[in-house]
């Protein structure tokens, strides 16, 4: 069965970190395009990053303007799973964060698989 | 970062009825487009990709169209199990994606 699955989350004070976890299982992960998104309270969907294999693109990996600098996406092929390690966290960044996997067809990326997610909440 | 809108941020329908949802992607997007279902206390679900491709096992009262900066999803006879969010996405040329803010959909 193919599934992702997020872990992590939690509530930590504004200017602290976290690191997510998100845990393939029913495919090989290192082969895909790998993405998080995350979803604020009564919001929209928020892209925040993805991750490339090397052989598609050498710089591989590429972030939303909101968390560059800040966050840091990579890949554990051995372990099939996707981290995202956030730093300097914000209020802003209350979220709940859903990793996916991106099926590229041609030039068109897809996210076809979901996680349930992992919800994050900053606050003093 | 390129920029959508989705019109309109919310309808109500009835059963059966033929639901609408349109689009606009700014010009330096990528021309792709993919639209997604999310039900309350869910994770999203792709339903179409590529602007009018139906993702396997989805009915085939969804579709999609258009091409461009402008796109259409519709609903052909809406069912109960309907009621959702549907949000559009792009990439853009520089590998950064972006969501439509989304079209909540109710029954009347």
């Amino acid at each position: 069965q193919v599934q992702l699955v997020e872990s992590g989350g939690g509530v930590v004070q504004p200017g602290m970190s976290l690191r997510l976890s998100c845990a393939a299982s029913g495919f090989n992960s290192s082969i895909y395009a790998m993405h998080w998104v995350r979803q604020a309270p009564g919001e929209g969907l928020e892209w925040v990053a993805v991750i490339y294999t090397i052989s598609y693109d050498v710089n591989n990996k590429y972030y939303a303007d909101s968390v560059k600098g800040r966050f840091t996406i990579s890949r554990d092929n051995s372990r099939n799973t996707l981290y995202l390690q956030m730093n300097s966290l914000r209020a802003e960044d209350t979220a709940l964060y859903y990793c996916a996997r991106d099926r590229r067809v041609g030039d068109n990326d897809a996210f076809d698989i979901w996680g349930q997610g992992t919800m994050v909440t900053v606050s003093s | 970062d390129i920029q959508m809108t989705q019109s309109p941020s919310s309808l109500s329908a009835s059963v059966g009825e033929r639901v609408t949802i349109t689009c606009q992607a700014s010009p330096d997007s990528s021309s792709y487009l993919n639209w997604y279902q999310q039900k309350p206390g869910k994770a999203p679900k792709l339903l179409i990709y590529d602007a009018s491709n139906l993702e396997t096992g989805v009915p085939s009262r969804f579709s999609g169209s258009g091409s461009g900066t402008d796109f259409t999803f519709t609903i052909s006879s809406l069912q109960p199990e309907d009621i959702a969010t549907y949000y559009c996405q792009q990439h853009d040329n520089f590998l950064r994606f972006t969501f439509g803010p989304g079209t909540k959909v109710d029954l009347k």
